[in-house]
């Protein structure tokens, strides 16, 4: 079974841009996380979608955006990139049922922002 | 508010001797409880979670954690390391409610020697 996959595995960026990261859950799962893993910072949680609705944000400007297609895939899309956006970003997918669900990661994109 | 901590940044064992690597939460109610690892430039692997029942959970590689309430801890253990094992290893609680999200401690670096 395919697990969690995420597209680019590379992207570079200059600063002002757009940047759009993509990821497609595994099959069944209808929930799609997703997390910055920026140096120094940790792992950050950034947005929750299940069912097409977002149901969680974290502590990020709004310049962090996404939205889920019909088929339970996700698109992040951070406008207006800064240098400090560099950073590994990981999609997450689950059953979507929060308290007693787990979270399986895909392996990343990173986006580097000049 | 929930939190997580590894006190230890980067521990350092021998091919071959025991190893056990530290986490405390911080949380409420009965928290689940989650261990990744993640090679370089790599995505999260899950390891093993405990949500409720025996609190000696089993996981792949032959990792196991135990889960103390009364030490809000849930420490990773391994009767013998692998060279392969060296990567970094993240603890995680789920945030509980309707939040969704994990919040993941700093992890702590894992050097094998040979």
């Amino acid at each position: 079974e395919a697990g969690v996959t995420q597209s680019p595995t590379h992207l570079i960026k200059t600063r002002g841009q757009q940047a759009t990261l993509r990821c497609s859950p595994i099959s069944g799962h209808t929930s799609v996380y997703w997390y910055q893993q920026a140096l120094g910072l940790g792992l950050q949680f950034l947005l929750w979608y299940d069912e097409g609705e977002e149901r969680n944000r974290g502590n990020f400007p709004p310049r962090f955006s996404g939205r889920q297609f019909p088929n339970y895939s996700s698109e992040l899309n951070v406008n207006a990139l800064e240098l400090e956006d560099s950073a590994l970003y990981l999609c997450a997918s689950s059953f979507g049922l929060a308290g007693a669900d787990t979270q399986y990661f895909g392996p990343g994109t990173r986006l580097t922002v000049l | 508010a929930q939190s997580v901590t590894q006190p230890d940044i980067h521990i350092t064992v021998s091919e071959g001797a025991s190893l056990e690597l530290r986490c405390n939460y911080s949380y409420g109610a009965t928290p689940y409880l989650f261990w990744y690892v993640q090679s370089p430039g790599q995505g999260l692997q899950l390891l093993l979670k405990y949500f409720s029942g025996d609190t000696l959970v089993q996981g792949i590689k032959g990792f196991e954690a135990e889960f103390k309430r009364s030490q809000s801890s849930f420490n990773l253990r391994k009767p013998s390391v692998h060279w392969s094992d060296a990567a970094e290893y993240f603890c995680a609680v789920e945030a509980g409610g309707s939040q969704g999200n994990l919040i993941f401690g700093k992890g702590t670096k894992l050097s094998v020697k040979p």
